[in-house]
């Protein structure tokens, strides 16, 4: 499986403050998706992207693919506290192989 | 969106005892099914990819033969966890894949090995 750098682990800010999540690979990716999970729960798929350079926005969150399709970003504008959860980018090197997970970016926005 | 559910969401069973979780894909078919496991503020690691119709494929340091997987029709695929141990506690998670490849994911399933 292809590995999935992503940082920071672990992030608390104030609410209102901005924050970016990465997500690196020497690998080049069909497909890149974000996910955010709640404890106990399942991931939810927050967006995919499939174009390099492409950029796609989700109200405050702001996700981006690199152009070499081998990284990714999320950013967070104005953070809230209902922002807080695991955020876990994972990428699909083609259709046809399964999703492999960063080791995901905890969030804690204090109100 | 596609909706994926697991059964049960929480279960606790005596150390080797077998305990058998279910994945369904509602609203769509899926040809493709995986098993993730995750472990206390770890991320999603995959176990093994299950297709319809025949054997799954399994990751590297997965037992086949203690994880055994079914993927008997294009929306439902099964996780048995046989002669169940303490170390086998987790929180497993399957994903079905849509015609688009894109991925969703069930709720999980809380295993508890007394």
């Amino acid at each position: 499986t292809q590995l999935l750098e992503q940082s920071p682990q672990f992030l608390s800010i104030q609410e209102g403050e901005n924050l970016t999540v990465y997500c690196n690979s020497s690998s080049v990716f069909s497909s890149l998706q974000w996910y955010r999970q709640e404890p106990g729960e399942g991931p939810v798929l927050l967006v995919t992207v499939v174009t390099g350079g492409e950029v796609k926005k989700l109200k405050r969150l702001t996700f981006q693919f690199g152009d070499a399709r081998k990284d990714s970003s999320l950013h967070i504008t104005a953070a809230q506290p209902g922002d807080t959860g695991l955020y876990l980018c994972a990428g699909a090197v083609s259709g046809n192989t399964p999703l492999v997970f960063g080791k995901g970016t905890r969030l804690s926005v204090i109100a | 969106g596609a909706v994926v559910s697991q059964h049960p969401s929480r279960v606790i069973c005596k150390s080797g005892t077998s305990v058998k979780i279910e994945c369904r894909s509602l609203d769509f078919q899926a040809t493709t099914m995986f098993w993730y496991r995750q472990f206390p503020k770890q991320s999603l690691m995959l176990m093994a990819t299950s297709n319809e119709g025949s054997k799954a494929t399994y990751e590297q340091g997965v037992e086949k033969d203690k994880f055994l997987i079914n993927h008997a029709s294009l929306t439902l695929s099964t996780l048995t966890v046989t002669s169940a141990h303490p170390e086998d506690s987790s929180f497993y998670i399957c994903s079905a894949r849509d015609r688009y490849y894109e991925q969703y994911f069930g709720p999980g399933t809380r295993l508890t090995v007394t």
